[in-house]
């Protein structure tokens, strides 16, 4: 079972907002997780977005837009990235990221569609 | 500003070795953790290892399909971070990336290709 699952894919339209999710398997408490996320477009390496365990502990990337922001949902066992305001320039791939078991490990990634 | 410059990327046959390298700036690798992270085609992100500061012990963890075949090692003098492949397979082809520890700054990558 992997541990970390995004949707393959997701789209919205311009202006909208969007959650992307990362969700844990049960037995694994998100909890106690600091979730990465990333933008990865074509040609490009993947740029750090932010990282999110609480509000209390928390990290923006560096010139990362505040449209972006991450958050939890404990009855889904799930990180979440909000995007608001989408821009076309949005449209990319993004993956979560977690330190478990002494490894880091993404998700399978989610293809983010603005349409 | 951070910069991480990889290179030693290439074609090599399977059961090959390849030493890729990666020329840090903006930042004093003898502090940092770095690691390396990379991408087959048509696939996602996948984390290959790290390696801790001096001060932390220096030590390095890999993911379980690189374990016993990559080393990660640095010369500090040369700002230089490496990767050490051996006993490649055509499963280890992606564009690698090396990091900084957790993964922040990033650097253009290099592809490895291992075929016949």
């Amino acid at each position: 079972q992997a541990v970390l699952t995004q949707p393959s894919s997701l789209s919205a339209s311009p202006g909208a907002s969007v959650s992307l999710t990362c969700t844990l398997p049960s037995g694994i408490n998100v909890g106690t997780f600091r979730i990465y996320w990333y933008q990865r477009k074509p040609g490009s390496p993947p740029q750090y977005l932010l990282r999110y365990k609480s509000d209390s502990d928390k990290q923006q990337g560096s010139g990362v837009p505040s449209r972006f922001s991450g958050s939890k949902d404990a009855s889904a066992n799930a990180g979440i990235l909000l995007i608001s305001g989408l821009q076309s320039e949005d449209e990319a791939d993004y993956y979560c990221m977690v330190w478990h078991i002494s490894a880091w490990v993404f998700g399978g990634g989610t293809k983010l569609t603005v349409v | 500003e951070v910069q991480l410059v990889e290179s030693g990327g290439g074609l090599v046959e399977p059961g090959g070795s390849l030493r890729l390298s990666c020329t840090v700036s903006g930042f004093t690798l003898s502090n940092a953790w770095m690691s390396w992270v990379r991408q087959a085609p048509g696939k996602g992100l996948e984390w290959v290892g790290r390696i801790k500061n001096k001060a932390d012990g220096g030590t390095a963890d890999y993911a379980a399909p690189v374990e016993g075949r990559f080393t990660i090692s640095r010369d500090e003098s040369k700002n230089t971070l490496y990767l050490q492949m051996s006993s490649l397979t055509i499963e280890d082809t992606a564009v690698y990336y090396c990091t900084t520890d957790p993964p922040r700054d990033w650097g253009q990558g290099t592809l490895v290709i291992v075929s016949t």
